[in-house]
């Protein structure tokens, strides 16, 4: 049940822009997007719900593809601050239990 | 918003004994999770605890090995039993709050 997700790394220069992807076998009712920075524990980054509603707080989009299961961050004109790893997590069926795909290590540099 | 604490943050096991982990949340929440995380690895679930229920574990993880309580809305503790190096890594709770999951800080577990 874990969602696949890639790239596995990715380095950026400062203001470049990146997209991660999270794909899934299994119908998804929703899909969260998490940052987690060295030795933190995984910050909220986004909600994107099965019909099209999106939560999120930080200036990041998202996309959710319900036909395919697939859903992809869109990282634009980063910054210092977003390195780290990017975790999708998926749920099925509002079943309120979450599913991580293997992460994917973003790396700004100056 | 829900903010989470953990205790102990880490600590150093022999193998054949167990650790309990607790979880504080500073509001009522009516789901919490349990994680497992190898450094540099992704999240594993472990188990959703709800008040009031038995836990529900995921495939790979039994009650006997994992126990969990849930006492009331803001708390919950997971023990680790009869420790072997293999259960060495970080135990994150989690809660559900409106759309949102909150993490703990985590526990840092080394079993020797």
């Amino acid at each position: 049940q874990q969602p696949v997700q890639s790239p596995q790394a990715v380095i950026l220069r400062e203001g470049e822009d990146a997209v991660i992807n999270c794909s899934s076998s299994k119908a998804l009712y929703s899909v969260h997007w998490y940052r987690q920075k060295h030795g933190e524990a995984p910050v909220f980054l986004m909600i994107l719900l099965k019909g099209g509603e999106q939560k999120g707080h930080e200036k990041i989009s998202a996309s959710f593809n319900e036909k395919k299961q697939q859903s992809s961050l869109y990282l634009t004109a980063s910054q210092l601050s977003y390195s780290g790893t990017y975790f999708c997590g998926t749920e099925i069926d509002n079943f309120n239990k979450f599913y991580f795909g293997s992460g994917t290590k973003l790396n700004v540099k100056p | 918003s829900a903010v989470i604490s953990q205790k102990p943050s880490r600590d150093i096991c022999q193998r054949g004994t167990s650790l309990t982990i607790q979880c504080q949340v500073d509001s009522q929440v009516t789901m919490m999770f349990w994680y497992r995380q190898q450094p540099g690895q992704s999240l594993t679930l472990i188990a959703t605890a709800n008040q009031g229920s038995e836990a529900t574990y995921e495939s790979g993880f039994v009650i006997d090995k994992f126990p969990i309580s849930r006492p009331n809305l803001t708390f919950s503790t997971l023990t680790v039993s009869n420790m072997s190096p293999e259960d060495s890594s970080i135990y994150l709770c989690s809660v559900l709050s409106a759309y949102e999951q909150y993490f703990g800080p985590g526990t840092r577990l080394t079993v020797t």
